[in-house]
Formats: structure tokens, C-alpha cells, sequence
């Protein structure tokens, strides 16, 4: 069975603080992982891994993907209040085309 | 506009009642999909589809139905609906890579 885990489930921070969420995965046919922001409704995209090894970056937001020990991460570095939301991450599968979604991290960062 | 457009936004029904929720995109994506969210369970795959003649089953596709009326257009039905398909509702686009989400459709089953 194709899936996806995400932690922490949950997370609280102070403003400046720099956090590191988790995602792992174990799946039949791996094409990319993706990672979204959702505050009040729809899921906002952040970045793309297809690659491993590669760190894709955002300003403060930077990712990367090991496809060896099947896992990524999102780090943020000098948090803000407006970034708390739910961060989620999901693994495109190739051949169907079915994106699994991981449960999120919920984070909160406090002022 | 939105790229993605759900209707209706919420809705309040009650146990045993019909109810579907339409999904339309400007994107000209032939990749349509429908997620449902609960708390501490993320996204869950509900139905996906390629085209107007490609409908496929996602995880939790029980007690749901769905109809691809046209590349831009894809619905979801409840035929009876009950209490534990009360959630927030959400529609996806995608061509490769990236998808696109609609404001989602918050469901409430009484």
C-alpha cells in the first residue's frame, strides 16, 4: 500500500525560530514529491523534488529530497505568524498519475 | 476568476439526502481529481480522471459517484448521504507536476 507520512503532527514555535518538517514515503512508482501550504482553505504549491539531493529554494522556505532513504524536508528559517498553516506533503505516482497526500504538520508560531 | 471554481461553497444537509458538488477549470487540464479532508487524516483520494471517458476509483471511493461532463467539468455525488461524509471537499487540476485546488466545498451531514 502506497503511503506517505508526515511529522510532527503538530508544532509550535516562536517568531525567528527555524523548523525542519518531515516526510517520508514508501511507494510503488515514485515520479515527484510536492510539498503545499494550506492556511484557511485550498492547499498553496511550494515546491516540486524530483530529483535527489537538489535543494530547491524560497526565500526562507528550502527543500530536499533523498531517494535513497525515500524521505524530504521543508525547512523554514526565521519563522513568522504568517507562517502558520498546515504544511502537507504528497508523492506523485507515475504510470497513474494518483498523488498520495501525508496527514500535515500543522505548525503555529507564535509573536 | 478562479481557475478552479467549487460549488457550493457550504452546504448543510441532512442524512439520506442527494447531494453534488461541481468542479470547473479554466486551466484546460485533462487531469481532474476529488480529495476529501478531515482533521489529522491530511487529503484522501476520492475518484481521479484523465478525460471524459477515463473515471477511476481513488481510496475511499464508497458511497460516492462521480460524472466527467466535459474536460473542464467534474462532479461529485453523495446518492445517500450520512453523517461521516461530513467534510471539507476539495477539487484538483493538474497537467504534470503541479496541482491546482479549488476553495473546497465544506459538507456538513445531520
Amino acid at each position: 500500500e502506497d503511503k506517505v507520512v508526515q511529522s510532527p503532527l503538530s508544532l509550535v514555535v516562536h517568531e525567528g525560530d527555524t523548523v525542519t518538517l518531515n516526510c517520508s514515503y514508501e511507494v510503488t512508482n515514485f515520479r515527484s514529491l510536492l510539498w503545499y501550504k494550506q492556511e484557511k482553505k485550498a492547499p498553496t504549491f511550494l515546491f516540486m523534488l524530483t530529483s535527489s539531493g537538489i535543494e530547491k529554494k524560497s526565500g526562507r522556505l528550502s527543500s530536499i529530497l533523498d531517494k535513497k532513504e525515500l524521505f524530504s524536508i521543508l525547512n523554514i528559517t526565521a519563522t513568522q505568524t504568517g507562517d502558520s498553516a498546515i504544511y502537507l506533503c504528497a508523492v506523485e505516482l507515475s504510470g497513474t498519475y494518483k498523488y498520495i497526500f501525508g496527514t500535515g504538520t500543522r505548525l503555529k508560531v507564535l509573536a | 476568476d478562479a481557475d478552479v471554481t467549487q460549488t457550493p461553497r457550504n452546504r448543510i444537509t441532512k442524512t439520506g439526502k442527494r447531494i453534488m458538488l461541481e468542479c470547473s477549470q479554466t486551466k484546460g487540464h485533462d487531469r481532474m481529481y476529488w480529495y476529501r479532508q478531515d482533521p489529522g487524516l491530511g487529503l484522501r483520494l476520492i475518484y481521479y480522471s484523465f478525460d471524459v471517458k477515463d473515471i477511476n476509483k481513488g481510496e475511499i471511493s464508497d458511497g460516492y459517484s462521480v460524472s466527467r461532463q466535459a474536460q473542464a467539468k467534474f462532479s461529485l455525488s453523495l446518492e445517500s448521504a450520512i453523517p461521516n461524509q461530513t467534510a471539507l471537499y476539495f477539487c484538483a487540476t493538474g497537467s504534470t507536476g503541479e496541482l491546482f485546488f479549488g476553495e473546497g466545498s465544506r459538507l456538513t451531514v445531520l
